[in-house]
């Protein structure tokens, strides 16, 4: 099945550095979303991307729909505490089987204060 | 508050036991979701349901078993725990956007 490469899994960053994780896929999406999980509860929506090349901000966070279709990154400019968590990205495919949604394994962010 | 509620938050249940996870939306959405994450593998989905009366196998099916009893309500059974299911799960809905997730319900099995 359809499986996406999300990287890095992990990363320790300083308080006020700029952090870069992406997604690839080896097949095309329409929609690509980046979520975050705060420790103890469910992925909440960041970011959705529906066309390739879009750029999309949200506050410091920014996303990229890649023009291929087949990946995606997020950008943190001048991180803080509180963007620790886990981020996941998640392709989606109209007419797709298992519910159409495809989840990255994640990259897991701590924050040194 | 409008979203997705799952009960319990907490269960431990022991090997061979047998449970129901509940999960409600109020947002009238078709589709709803159970997925399970475990360390280093992130979400994972098990069954989902596209709309009230059906329900598909997701990647990870076995040993559990679901009930899209309405619209707004979709629950996750477990018939005959092993170790093997402790784990947190997570509900969601989902509308042309995005997923909503509720936030968790965290079993071990012992």
């Amino acid at each position: 099945g359809q499986q996406l490469n999300q990287s890095p899994q992990s990363m320790f960053i300083q308080e006020g550095e700029d952090v870069s994780m992406n997604c690839t896929s080896s097949s095309i999406f329409n929609t690509w979303l980046w979520y975050k999980q705060d420790p103890g509860e469910g992925p909440v929506l960041l970011i959705a991307l529906y066309k390739a090349g879009e750029l999309t901000s949200n506050g410091r966070l920014t996303a990229q729909f890649g023009i291929t279709r087949k990946d995606s990154f997020l950008n943190i400019s001048a991180s803080i505490p509180s963007d620790v968590g886990i981020y996941f990205c998640a392709g989606r495919n109209y007419g797709g089987s298992q519910g159409n949604l495809i989840f990255g394994k994640g990259t897991k962010l701590s924050v040194k204060p | 508050n409008a979203g997705v509620t799952q009960t319990p938050k907490f269960q431990v249940l022991k090997t061979g036991q047998s449970m129901t996870l509940q999960c409600a939306q109020d947002m009238n959405h078709n589709s709803m979701y159970w997925y399970r994450q475990d360390p280093g593998m992130g979400l994972r989905l098990i069954y989902y349901s596209a709309s009230e009366g059906t329900t598909d196998k997701g990647e990870v099916p076995n040993g559990y078993n679901v009930s899209r009893l309405n619209k707004r309500e979709f629950s996750l059974r477990l018939e005959s725990a092993a170790p093997s299911q402790t784990s947190v799960y997570f509900c969601a809905s989902s509308s042309s956007v995005g997923y909503t997730f509720g936030s968790g319900t965290r079993l071990t099995v012992v």
